[in-house]
């Protein structure tokens, strides 16, 4: 009944490795979001999906960052060659539509060693 | 133009006070307020939100008032109890959908 559902829910890894980070959305939601929470930086948007429109990219901090939605509902946000400055939590968020009540998972806490 | 700046950065109040947070945006094109509760290890929890037609919506003990002309809208959270200890977060949007965070305020409840 779930609501956002983000896996996993930590993930340590190498510098110059690639993570991919899932997030599924609530049921029904066309809306698809994918934020960063970092101490210095607090919450910034990174990439936006709505139906099969092109997604909004604009978020995105580098060419290392892709994201993709499959089917509509599942998506994945991968970062390629990881950096230390990629430290962050890693949220996703989910709407009915653009411009309605967002709801949010509990987020990714990535750490690069 | 996109900023949306929120104050204070953190705040101590007693039980059954008044909490106030406060926050001012640029960009006339939003036109969706919300304001999000984050506990730790937790994500964002949408609290309440305001659209701009409106100067004032209030759920329980949550108001947000909306000041279209300053550019302002605030969080009153009324007899604040140590549950509402958490970090607080106003945001804009606009068609895109996208949301434009402040800074977060960090609510401390002391009994």
């Amino acid at each position: 009944g779930a609501g956002v559902s983000q896996s996993p829910s930590n993930k340590v890894t190498e510098k110059g490795k690639d993570v991919e980070l899932r997030c599924d959305p609530i049921s029904g939601h066309t809306a698809l979001y994918w934020y960063r929470q970092s101490l210095g930086q607090g919450l910034e948007f990174l990439i936006y999906f709505q139906g099969n429109s092109a997604p909004d990219k604009s978020g995105l901090p580098s060419d290392r960052f892709s994201a993709e939605r499959t089917g509509g509902s599942v998506s994945t946000l991968t970062i390629q060659r990881t950096q230390q400055e990629d430290s962050a939590v890693y949220l996703c968020a989910s709407s009915l539509q653009a411009n309605q009540p967002q709801h949010f998972g509990d987020g990714t806490r990535l750490s690069i060693l | 133009q996109q900023q949306v700046k929120q104050s204070p950065q953190s705040l101590i109040v007693q039980k059954g006070g008044i909490s106030i947070i406060n926050c001012a945006y640029e960009n006339t094109a939003f036109d969706y307020f919300p304001w999000y509760q984050q506990f730790p290890g937790k994500g964002p929890a949408l609290l309440i939100a305001i659209r701009p037609d409106v100067s004032e919506k209030k759920e329980g003990r949550f108001t947000i008032s909306f000041n279209k002309s300053a550019k302002q809208f605030s969080l009153h959270i009324m007899d604040s109890q140590p549950g509402d200890s958490a970090t607080y977060f106003c945001a804009a949007c606009n068609q895109g959908g996208k949301l434009i965070f402040g800074q977060g305020t960090e609510l401390s409840v002391k009994p």
